[in-house]
């Protein structure tokens, strides 16, 4: 089965700094990966989604960055972090053309300062 | 375009009371429908899913869900809710094809009273 790990697990960062976030997946190949933000009363957003290696879309303009630089790495970045970006961020795992529900990891919580 | 709506924002029940959890959806054709939960400083963890079949689903922990397409619903449903059951509840709507655009309704956040 699918495991999708997250680091940091919390993450507390200054306005204006860099940022990095790294989701890997074990268990299966060739997965959608996807970032998704979870601020307090708003559900969850999706940032970004990856069909593959290199392919990035993007759902929302904003302040971040994705990528993926192998087939179950999914990374989540920033030049000059903002204050709105605190939240909760999920890495998720699913299959292009498959209506099996997506799985999550643990999460990491942003908070800038 | 795809959309979920759970009404409820925050629900408090007492140990032992019924629960459910209202969830409507909307969406083009056969919605494929999910719960999750999640608790606090956690990931999400499937409850249940409906593709087809039987419109009542039994999933985890003692839930279950029906989905009702005349009302474009999916209400999660314990007879007896346990104190660990306190943690927010996702409702959610798949596509079904192309890269699996997931859209989540904005959430339960159910309390439970001793």
């Amino acid at each position: 089965s699918q495991t999708i790990h997250q680091w940091p697990a919390t993450l507390v960062q200054p306005v204006g700094s860099p940022l990095s976030l790294e989701c890997t997946v074990e268990g299966t190949s060739n997965p959608n990966l996807y970032w998704y933000r979870q601020a307090a009363g708003r559900g969850l957003q999706l940032l970004f989604y990856s069909v593959g290696i290199g392919q990035i879309s993007s759902e929302v303009p904003q302040n971040l960055s994705a990528s993926r630089p192998q087939d179950r790495q999914f990374i989540l970045s920033s030049k000059k972090l903002l204050l709105s970006d605190s939240g909760f961020y999920l890495c998720a795992c699913g299959h292009l053309n498959s209506n099996q529900p997506q799985h999550f990891g643990d999460g990491t919580r942003l908070s800038i300062l | 375009a795809q959309s979920v709506t759970q009404p409820d924002i925050h629900i408090t029940v007492s140990e032992g009371a019924s629960l459910e959890l209202r969830c409507n959806y909307s969406y083009g054709a056969t919605p494929y429908l999910f719960w999750y939960v999640q608790s606090p400083g956690q990931g999400l963890q499937l409850l249940l899913k409906y593709f087809s079949g039987d419109t009542l689903v039994q999933g985890i922990k003692g839930f279950e869900a029906e989905f009702k397409r005349s009302q474009s619903s999916f209400n999660l449903r314990k007879p007896s809710v346990h104190w660990s059951d306190a943690a927010e509840y996702f409702c959610a709507v798949v596509n079904s094809g192309g890269y699996q655009k997931v859209t989540f309704g904005t959430g339960t956040k159910l309390q439970v009273i001793p």
